[in-house]
């Protein structure tokens, strides 16, 4: 079983459209969570970086932590066809500690 | 600010060459670098943690002969891929953590897309 776990899609969505993307992970000693954005041929972008469970917004990005279910999520709101990319979901124990990433969640958002 | 810049962006070069990449924090200071490599539609995997000063600690299953990495100064780190073959072609991308501010994410650089002929 993977550490972290995250449907690869693709999904695809239109504009304006909420789009919810989810992982789950395994590893009890996680504290940390992090989405990042990916664009093809990119180094990953941070877009969220949260401690333990509990909400996060900024801007149209919304991310949550559940950690009794260890389920992440993360919201987009009024999705934007410039929001077409790869999400990663991250997860660490804290400080210097090694990032676990998942698979990563192709999103299309269809003008 | 904690931009990271990965020097080159691409390469082509023949079997049996050594290849080295680059990997700076251009505005903070990085005691740990991270170097990661990503095959098509997959995640990063993490290769090896580079400490400034010191040696790198590898990823089990990661050849630290092949894949030499060395840490200098507190803004660069180099990974050098030795007697590349066409396997080692992927996605390499480096990551850095600002010194002193613990329980913060990593800042990436762009990557640098290896292809080995």
């Amino acid at each position: 079983q993977k550490e972290v776990e995250q449907d690869p899609g693709p999904l695809s969505v239109p504009e304006g459209a909420i789009v919810s993307l989810n992982c789950t992970y395994s590893n009890s000693a996680f504290q940390y969570f992090m989405w990042y954005r990916q664009y093809s041929r990119k180094g990953p972008e941070l877009l969220m970086y949260t401690y333990s469970s509990g909400n996060k917004e900024d801007g149209r990005f919304t991310a949550q932590v559940d950690k009794s279910s260890k389920y992440i999520s993360l919201f987009i709101r009024d999705s934007q066809p410039s929001d077409s990319a790869t999400y990663l979901c991250a997860a660490n124990s804290g400080g210097y500690q090694k990032v676990t990433f998942g698979t990563g969640t192709k999103l299309q958002v269809i003008p | 600010g904690a931009v990271v810049s990965q020097h080159p962006s691409w390469v082509i070069c023949k079997s049996g060459t050594s290849v080295k990449i680059e990997c700076r924090s251009l505005d903070f200071q990085a005691t740990t670098m991270f170097w990661y490599r990503q095959f098509p539609k997959q995640s990063l995997m993490l290769m090896a943690t580079s400490n400034e000063g010191s040696k790198a600690t590898y990823e089990q299953g990661v050849e630290k002969d092949k894949f030499l990495i060395n840490h200098a100064s507190l803004t660069l780190s180099t990974l050098t891929v030795t007697s590349a073959h066409p396997e080692d072609s992927s996605f390499y991308i480096c990551s850095a953590l600002v010194s002193g501010q613990d329980n913060q994410p990593q800042h990436f650089g762009d990557g640098t897309r290896l292809s080995i002929l």
